[in-house]
C-alpha cells in the first residue's frame, strides 16, 4: 500500500480540465515537503512533469499545474489532450522512511 | 544531457543475488546536488524507491527492503550498482536508476529501465 493516495483512474474529454489528488501525512506532505509528478507512458520510464510542488521543467507546457495544501496535493490538466492518456505518479519525501515516496498512481483516459 | 542506463541479467533464480549496474554519461557522478537512486515498478504496479547513494558513498535504503539490498559507486567509471539478495518472485520488476535533486527530492533522469524477472 503506498504512503501517498492517488486515485486509481480519471477521466476526461478532450478540452476538459481534470486533477488528480495526491493525498500524504504529517510526515511527508502534511511534513512540508516538496510535491513532484511524473508521467509515464505504457513500456516507458516516468519522466518529470512537476518538481519542487508547482515547478515545470523546460519543454513542459503549460496546461500542467501543481499545487498543495496541508496534507494534500493536486496535479491540474487543462485542454486535455489524447497525447495526456498516460499514468501519473505525485512523488514526496517522508521523514519516518528517510526517503522517497510514491503514489499509486492514477490512469488518465480521454475519452 | 545525462542519460542513465541499466544493465544487468533479465532472469535470476529464487534464493539467488540479483545484480544490476547503472551506467552514466553526459555528466559525473561525483557532482553536488545529486544523488543516484533504484526505483522498481513490478508488473502492473506503482513505482518504488529503492535506495540511494550520494557520491561519498552515504546511503539510504528502503526500510523493507534495507536487510536486502546493498547501493555502491565506482565513481572512477561512472557507474552506480544494486544488489538484492535472497530474491522471490516478488521482486520480479522493472529496475530504474534515476537522479535525485538533493535540493527538491526529485528525479530529473531516469534510465529505460530494466527487466528483471525471479523464477527458476
Amino acid at each position: 500500500q503506498s504512503m501517498l493516495t492517488q486515485p486509481p483512474s480519471v477521466t476526461g474529454a478532450p478540452g476538459q480540465r481534470i486533477t488528480i489528488s495526491c493525498t500524504g501525512s504529517s510526515s511527508n506532505i502534511g511534513a512540508n515537503y516538496d510535491v513532484h509528478w511524473y508521467r509515464q507512458l505504457p513500456g516507458t520510464a516516468p519522466e518529470r512533469l512537476i518538481y519542487g510542488t508547482d515547478k515545470r521543467p523546460s519543454g513542459v507546457p503549460d496546461r500542467f499545474s501543481g499545487s498543495k495544501s496541508g496534507a494534500s496535493a493536486s496535479l491540474a490538466i487543462t485542454g486535455l489532450q489524447t497525447e495526456d492518456e498516460a499514468d501519473y505518479y505525485c512523488q514526496s519525501y517522508d521523514n519516518s522512511l528517510r526517503g522517497a515516496v510514491f503514489g499509486g498512481g492514477t490512469k488518465v483516459t480521454v475519452l | 544531457q545525462v542519460q542513465l542506463q541499466e544493465s544487468g541479467p533479465g532472469l535470476v533464480k529464487p534464493s539467488q543475488t540479483l545484480s544490476l549496474t547503472c551506467t552514466v554519461s553526459g555528466g559525473t557522478i561525483r557532482t553536488d546536488g545529486y544523488y543516484w537512486s533504484w526505483i522498481r515498478q513490478r508488473p502492473g504496479k506503482g513505482l518504488e524507491w529503492i535506495g540511494y547513494i550520494y557520491y561519498n558513498g552515504d546511503t539510504y535504503y528502503s526500510p523493507p527492503l534495507k536487510s536486502r539490498v546493498s547501493i555502491s559507486v565506482d565513481t572512477s567509471k561512472n557507474k552506480v550498482f544494486l544488489n538484492v539478495t535472497f530474491v522471490s518472485a516478488a521482486d520480479t520488476a522493472v529496475y530504474y536508476c534515476a537522479r535525485g535533486l538533493i535540493a527538491y527530492g526529485n528525479f530529473d533522469y531516469w534510465g529505460q529501465g530494466t527487466l528483471v524477472s525471479v523464477s527458476s
